[in-house]
């Protein structure tokens, strides 16, 4: 089946650094890739759509100031936590549909603790 | 706005026994409804529902989607302690957007 990295698996940083997880389609191109998180007990929340060679899409109440987003290429996206607070430590998981009308991908997550 | 529920958010079974868990959803441009494994890392792909009244099976795990009454049912027979976690139902609409619902922890115990 396809895969779906993300790196790092792990990461802990200090407040107000800003750090980057990658997500990368690795044996099919992705246009579109999704970022969620997950808080402890609960479910993904969906926090942006990824789109190759635009802009990302926000949901609401995410700030994008705050998660940069970069699709620099057709397998890789980028989520930049700039400033980061430990109200943002927390579960980051990407996902990738490899065609429209198959399942999504999921990458195997960040962990981030923010200190 | 979009909405996915599911019940029982908890459950607690013995091995051997036979569950049945519901999403429910309300969403816009309805494509596809999909259930998803999570222990400990990111969910695994279970099923993908696209159609009314066609069961999809693999192993001790089947889901059917009802589109009339807008919910979808996992139902596991036989269930193992392997089977223990949570599980996420999740809806995709025509943008390729995807709203989970809260997920249903299941505990199988031995």
């Amino acid at each position: 089946g396809a895969v779906v990295s993300q790196h790092p698996s792990w990461v802990i940083c200090k407040s107000g650094t800003s750090v980057k997880i990658e997500c990368r389609s690795l044996d099919f191109q992705a246009t579109t890739m999704f970022w969620y998180r997950q808080f402890p007990k609960q479910s993904l929340m969906l926090m942006a759509t990824s789109n190759e060679g635009s802009k990302a899409t926000y949901e609401q109440g995410v700030e994008k100031d705050k998660f940069l987003i970069n699709h620099a290429s057709l397998t890789l996206s980028t989520l930049t936590v700039t400033s980061a607070h430990p109200e943002d430590s927390s579960f980051y998981i990407c996902s990738a549909p490899r065609d429209r009308d198959l399942e999504q991908y999921f990458g195997p997550g960040t962990r981030l603790t923010v200190t | 706005e979009d909405k996915v529920v599911q019940s029982p958010l908890s459950l607690v079974v013995h091995e051997g026994d036979t569950v049945t868990l519901n999403c429910s959803y309300e969403v816009t441009n309805f494509r596809s409804l999909l259930w998803y494994k999570q222990e400990k890392k990111a969910p695994t792909f279970l099923f993908m529902l696209t159609s009314s009244g066609i069961e999809k099976k693999s192993g001790r795990l089947s889901s059917i989607l009802d589109k009339k009454e807008l919910s979808s049912i996992l139902n596991i027979t036989a269930t193992q302690t392997g089977d223990s976690a949570i599980y996420l139902c999740a809806v995709r609409n025509n943008n390729n957007d995807m709203r989970f619902g809260a997920g249903t922890r299941l505990t199988v115990k031995p």
